[in-house]
C-alpha cells in the first residue's frame, strides 16, 4: 500500500519569508511519480509540478524548488520569499504504476502568510 | 471555457435523503475521479471511471454511487447510508487513466446535513 505523510499541518509566516514542506512517501513499487498541489481558498486544485522515481534532479521555478530524495522517500517543497498570494493548502501525492496510477495524497499543509 | 464544472457550489441533504452532485468536463478526458476531503484531511478517492460506462470503487466507496452513461459526465449520488457525507467533494479528470499525467479539478461542491 502507499502512503503519504506531511507533518506540519500549518504553517504560519510573514511575506518574504522562505518557508519548506516536507513531504515522506511509502512505496515498495520502483516505479512511481509524485506530485504537488496548492489549494487556494477557491477550492480547486492546481497542479504544480511532477517528478518521477528515477529522476532525483531537483528543480526550481519561479520563487518555488523542489528537493526530491529517493534515500529519505522525500519530496520536499520550498517557496522562497513568501507573498500573501502563496496563501493556501499544499498537497503532496503519489502515483504509483502497479496501483493503477490513482493519487494517494497527503494530508495537506496550510500555509498562512501574513503581510 | 474550458475544464471541468462542478454542480451545485453548496448543497444540504436533509436526513433520510439522497443527493447528487454535478460533474461535467469538455477536456475531452477519458478518466474521471471523485475524491471526498474533510477538513484538516487530505483527499480520499470515492469512485472513478476510465471509459465511458464503466467505474470502480475507490478507498471510500460505501454508501455513493456513480454512473458514467456520457463521456463528458460522472454524476455521484450521496446515498442515506452514508451516514457521515457532510465534507467537500471535488471532481478530477485525466486524459487517459493508465498514463501519469497530471490530474485536473474541478472547483469542488461543499455537501452539509440539515
Amino acid at each position: 500500500a502507499q502512503k503519504v505523510t506531511q507533518a506540519q499541518t500549518e504553517i504560519s509566516v510573514v511575506e518574504k519569508e522562505d518557508v519548506t514542506l516536507d513531504c515522506v512517501y511509502e512505496t515498495r513499487d520502483t516505479t512511481y511519480y509524485l506530485f504537488w498541489y496548492k489549494q487556494p481558498p477557491s477550492g480547486e486544485l492546481v497542479f504544480l509540478i511532477r517528478r518521477n522515481s528515477f529522476d532525483e534532479q531537483n528543480e526550481i521555478s519561479g520563487r518555488y524548488s523542489w528537493n526530491f530524495q529517493k534515500s529519505t522517500s522525500s519530496f520536499n517543497f520550498t517557496i522562497t520569499a513568501s507573498q500573501v498570494v502563496d496563501s493556501a493548502v499544499y498537497f503532496c501525492a503519489l502515483s504509483v504504476k502497479a496501483a493503477g496510477n490513482k493519487l494517494t495524497f497527503g494530508g495537506g499543509t496550510r500555509v498562512l502568510v501574513k503581510p | 471555457d474550458g475544464g471541468i464544472t462542478q454542480s451545485p457550489k453548496y448543497l444540504f441533504r436533509k436526513e433520510g435523503q439522497n443527493v447528487t452532485l454535478s460533474c461535467e468536463q469538455n477536456l475531452n478526458h477519458d478518466a474521471m475521479y471523485w475524491y471526498r476531503q474533510d477538513p484538516g484531511q487530505g483527499l480520499r478517492l470515492i469512485y472513478y471511471s476510465q471509459i465511458v460506462n464503466d467505474f470502480q470503487k475507490g478507498d471510500i466507496a460505501e454508501g455513493y454511487s456513480v454512473s458514467r452513461e456520457k463521456k463528458e459526465s460522472f454524476p455521484l449520488t450521496v446515498t442515506s447510508a452514508q451516514k457521515n457525507p457532510t465534507a467537500f467533494y471535488l471532481c478530477a479528470t485525466k486524459a487517459a487513466a493508465s498514463t501519469n499525467e497530471k490530474l485536473f479539478f474541478g472547483s469542488g461542491t461543499q455537501l452539509s446535513v440539515l
